[in-house]
């Protein structure tokens, strides 16, 4: 069973700033590693998919990279509408999601 | 663009069987394009995935529910529907529908459409 950590768990930050998330999986899973962004009471939203690729419509300032067990997802100018919580998911074997890591407001 | 939108009892007694159906729009299950899953959230916590189903009616469960969940579809009304028998307060949580995608055969995959998401509560 693969087993998905997040860090920081939150984070603060400002607007403009760069941010990045780090996803660990308990084994190496190649890239099958996915990015969600989801606000307070509103379903998860696909960012970035096969650990580096951006999904449509998604601004650039999204990206993501790693391969094996490390992975990080950068926002390289935090906007206002950025501030939600980030879940990293792996598709390698049973799907499972990281525990969130959520970007509020310095 | 497919749209999603679950329904069903928001409140569900212990030891019963939690059933939410998941309605899609803008696509055709049968299309083939997509496997369609539930996925959960904890009130305040993560996500968990439970299952998938494909329009031919193949199934995959999550090993740690697998004993208590149906996932099932309905062409006819591009309906796919959950089952979830003796639930528990451990059992309250949003319940999602999702699209998932198979990019290619390298077996990439994610969850690119979803529901808005139900509350259900499991309470006496």
């Amino acid at each position: 069973d693969i087993q998905m950590t997040q860090s920081p768990s939150s984070l603060s930050a400002s607007v403009g700033d760069r941010v990045t998330i780090t996803c660990r999986a308990s084994q190496s899973i190649s890239s099958y590693l996915n990015w969600y962004q989801q606000k307070p009471g509103k379903a998860p939203k696909l960012l970035i998919y096969a650990a580096s690729s951006l999904q449509s419509g998604v601004p650039s300032r999204f990206s993501g990279s790693g391969s094996g067990t490390d992975f990080t997802l950068t926002i390289s100018s935090l906007q206002p509408e950025d501030f939600a919580t980030y879940y990293c998911q792996q598709s390698y074997s049973t799907p499972r999601f990281g525990p969130g890591t959520k970007v509020d407001i310095k | 663009q497919v749209q999603l939108q679950e329904s069903g009892p928001g409140l569900v007694k212990p030891s019963q069987t939690l059933s939410l159906t998941c309605t899609v729009s803008g696509g055709s299950i049968s299309s083939g394009g997509y496997y369609w899953s539930w996925i959960r959230q904890h009130p305040g916590k993560g996500l968990e995935w439970i299952g998938y189903i494909y329009y031919s009616g193949s199934t995959y469960y999550n090993p740690s529910l697998k004993s208590r969940v149906t996932i099932s579809v309905d062409t006819s009304k591009n309906q796919f529907s959950l089952k979830l028998s003796s639930v528990t307060a451990a059992d309250t949580a949003v319940y999602y529908c999702a699209t998932t995608n198979y990019y290619d055969s390298s077996g990439y995959s994610s969850f690119d459409y979803w529901g808005q998401g139900t509350l259900v509560t499991v309470s006496s």
